[in-house]
């Protein structure tokens, strides 16, 4: 059962464009709401986060929507770099459990184009 | 601040042997979790450790085990080792419980390959 699905295995921007990438989620005990960008062997990296009493949260080109009646969040990068070019996960957890215990979706692979 | 250490980065196994990997967490942080990366189930959640005790764990076989220790270093282990457990293992450091500060930070992971 996937709890948290990211339904575009891939998707192709050019530079200087806005990328949105998207997520969805099931499981309404999800309070907190997190994105990591990957690049192959390594490690993820944080990138943004949003509990569920926002509905939006900003970072320089990076900002998060979570829309809880949709249960369906969105990263939006803004404007688009080649170095953004990796793999994209979001992921969810329930912020006031005992536990840091991550569910993660499937990935976007972006590839922004110079 | 150093981040997140993982060692081995690489390590080649044959089936039925065991292996140990290791992780050392942010300084600071207590929670450390442990995650697998393979191309067909993404990252999958295998167990968390807060303060040396185990407070959450995946659905994995028995086999997949792991500890922590006071240092708030964690080691994971794998008993007889399984072609399908070829996979990226990953370690995650938080800062302490749900609730406080739930962003975790990877390692770079470890590569395991089973032959």
């Amino acid at each position: 059962d996937q709890q948290v699905k990211q339904n575009s295995p891939s998707l192709s921007v050019q530079e200087g464009r806005i990328s949105i990438l998207n997520c969805d989620y099931t499981n309404s005990m999800f309070d907190y709401f997190l994105w990591y960008k990957k690049y192959p062997a390594e490690g993820p990296t944080f990138l943004i986060s949003i509990s569920s009493i926002k509905d939006k949260n900003e970072d320089g080109r990076f900002t998060v929507f979570l829309n809880k009646s949709a249960k369906h969040l969105s990263l939006h990068i803004v404007p688009s770099q080649p170095g953004d070019s990796a793999v994209y996960f979001c992921a969810a957890s329930r912020y006031g459990g005992a536990t840091n215990k991550l569910i993660f979706g499937t990935g976007t692979l972006l590839a922004v184009q110079p | 601040k150093a981040g997140v250490t993982q060692t081995p980065r690489y390590l080649i196994k044959t089936r039925g042997q065991q292996v140990t990997l290791s992780c050392s967490p942010i300084s600071g942080h207590r929670s450390v979790s442990w995650y697998q990366q393979t191309p067909g189930q993404g990252l999958q959640f295998l167990f968390e450790y807060f303060s040396e005790t185990q407070r959450n764990k995946g659905n994995f076989p028995g086999r997949f085990s792991g500890r922590q220790f006071s240092n708030s270093r964690s080691e994971m282990n794998v008993s007889t080792l399984e072609l399908g457990d070829s996979a990226l293992y990953l370690c995650a450091s938080s800062f302490g419980r749900g609730g406080l500060n739930t962003e975790a930070f990877f390692g770079q992971g470890t590569r395991l390959t089973v032959v």
